[in-house]
């Protein structure tokens, strides 16, 4: 069953702790995004990348990093140094073509609480 | 600056009849928009989307209207459902989208019945 699996579903942190969201596609998609949700305000863009072991920050990518080891995992890390790290984050992936348009699918999301 | 935009927080139709959700977008260089339904705590779902050459693409219920000229869009769901009542988002990209979606803020829909 093809999809976007994200782990945890919940996940609680200590303020001034490191923590790793996980992501993973068996789309066989070679584009994988990260975009972070709050309460009342659009997805906004964290980091993408369009291959393996390259990727892009996106709007607001201060206090986050990620990795492209593989094609199918694009984890990524919560850094210290992001100031207001609680929200609903979201993985996407997309297939990349020309003249074809990005219909992004995405995973069901992981809620970080930073206590 | 916000560069979509969903005016409207929330929206009540009533059961049956058309639900209309309106998006402004202010980038002349957006060339795809793509409308995405969301529950809470869960990720967004793709319904439809429209390139910037076509004004008009229908997938069943749904049919999203693109003016280029009022850079507005409008997705029209015909008719509504209790399942519909959920957020929708209006999202839009440069290129095709490689480099990632903006979203606006969503609207709340909520189907009466």
């Amino acid at each position: 069953d093809g999809g976007i699996t994200q782990s945890p579903k919940y996940l609680f942190r200590k303020e001034g702790q490191n923590v790793t969201l996980s992501c993973e596609q068996n789309l066989n998609h070679d584009a994988m995004y990260w975009y972070r949700q709050d309460p009342g305000q659009g997805l906004r863009l964290i980091y993408y990348s369009q291959i393996v072991n390259d990727f892009q920050k996106g709007d607001i990518a201060e206090g986050y990093s990620v990795s492209r080891e593989k094609k199918e995992s694009f984890p990524l890390t919560v850094t210290s140094a992001q100031k207001n790290p609680t929200a609903f984050y979201l993985c996407a992936s997309g297939r990349l073509g020309q003249g074809r348009g990005n219909e992004q699918f995405f995973g069901p999301g992981t809620r970080l609480t930073v206590l | 600056d916000q560069q979509v935009k969903q005016n409207s927080p929330s929206l009540s139709v009533q059961e049956g009849r058309i639900s209309i959700l309106n998006c402004d977008y202010t980038n002349s260089m957006f060339d795809y928009f793509l409308w995405y339904k969301k529950y809470p705590a869960e990720g967004p779902t793709f319904l439809i989307s429209i390139s910037s050459i076509k004004d008009k693409n229908e997938d069943g219920r749904f049919t999203v209207f693109l003016n280029k000229s009022a850079k507005h869009l409008s997705l029209h769901i015909v008719p509504s459902q209790p399942g519909d009542s959920a957020v929708y988002f209006c999202a839009a990209s440069v290129g095709g989208g490689a480099d990632g979606l903006t979203f606006g803020k969503g609207t709340h829909l909520i189907i009466q019945p």
